[in-house]
């Protein structure tokens, strides 16, 4: 079963403004922490934004921020104000305990790709 | 500084051939990773190194060698590879395995032929 879904492979929105993105995960573990990247078409996955299962508020970066809703799975990226240099693939990811114990890995959707539109 | 560096940035090689990729941190980040990503899919993990030591392998064919020579250098030498292996193969550094935020070098786009 996937573990981290996002349901929108494709997304257009006006420049200026504001936009969703999509992502829910499964994870049977307490402590577990969110990300999303940014990855534009030269290939660079940016990092944007992490949350922490146990952050009680949501994370904030800039024009990006997290909305986390623990009970519903759900760890939405939205940007405000879109820039036409948002255009990019986004991925959320999620960092969970792998079953050889200490080490931990990021675990990715399949990713969305956001176009803005002037 | 979240610099992560990479070498080369595009690479084509023959099925024979011997080739190396290189990644390089000064962050001080003490595990380092190695993704393989396909167009228009996520990256799939290949490697992990923990404390200059390999710590997961994920089922990684043999024509896939890394080497972590210490704790700012990750290669991965490449031998015998597949057409199926053209990929972007992408480098990534955290401050320790276990914890959070990977960054990502810009990646090299490996043909094979």
């Amino acid at each position: 079963a996937q573990k981290i879904t996002q349901t929108q492979p494709g997304m257009f929105v006006q420049e200026k403004e504001a936009v969703t993105l999509d992502c829910t995960y499964d994870t049977s573990d307490q402590s577990y922490g969110l990300f999303w990247y940014k990855q534009p078409s030269s290939g660079e996955m940016i990092f944007l934004i992490y949350q922490g299962s146990y952050d009680e508020q949501n994370a904030t970066e800039g024009r990006y921020s997290l909305n986390f809703q623990k009970a519903r799975k759900s760890a939405n990226l939205v940007i405000s104000a879109s820039q036409l240099g948002d255009s990019a693939m986004y991925f959320c990811a999620m960092r969970e305990r792998i079953s050889s114990g200490s080490a931990r890995q990021l675990t990715f959707g399949s990713g969305t790709q956001l176009t803005v539109l002037p | 500084d979240t610099e992560v560096t990479q070498t080369p940035k595009h690479l084509v090689m023959g099925m024979t051939n011997k080739k190396s990729l290189k990644c390089e941190q000064h962050m001080g980040h003490r595990a380092m990773y190695w993704y393989k990503q396909k167009a228009k899919k996520p990256p799939e993990l290949m490697f992990v190194y923990s404390y200059e030591k390999l710590s997961i392998n994920e089922s990684v064919p043999s024509r896939f060698s890394p080497e972590c020579p210490n704790s700012s250098l990750l290669n991965l030498h490449l031998h015998a590879l597949q057409p199926e292996d053209s990929a972007l193969y992408l480098c990534a550094s955290s401050q320790e395995a276990r914890r959070e935020t990977q960054y990502f070098g810009p990646g090299t786009r490996l043909l094979v032929l």
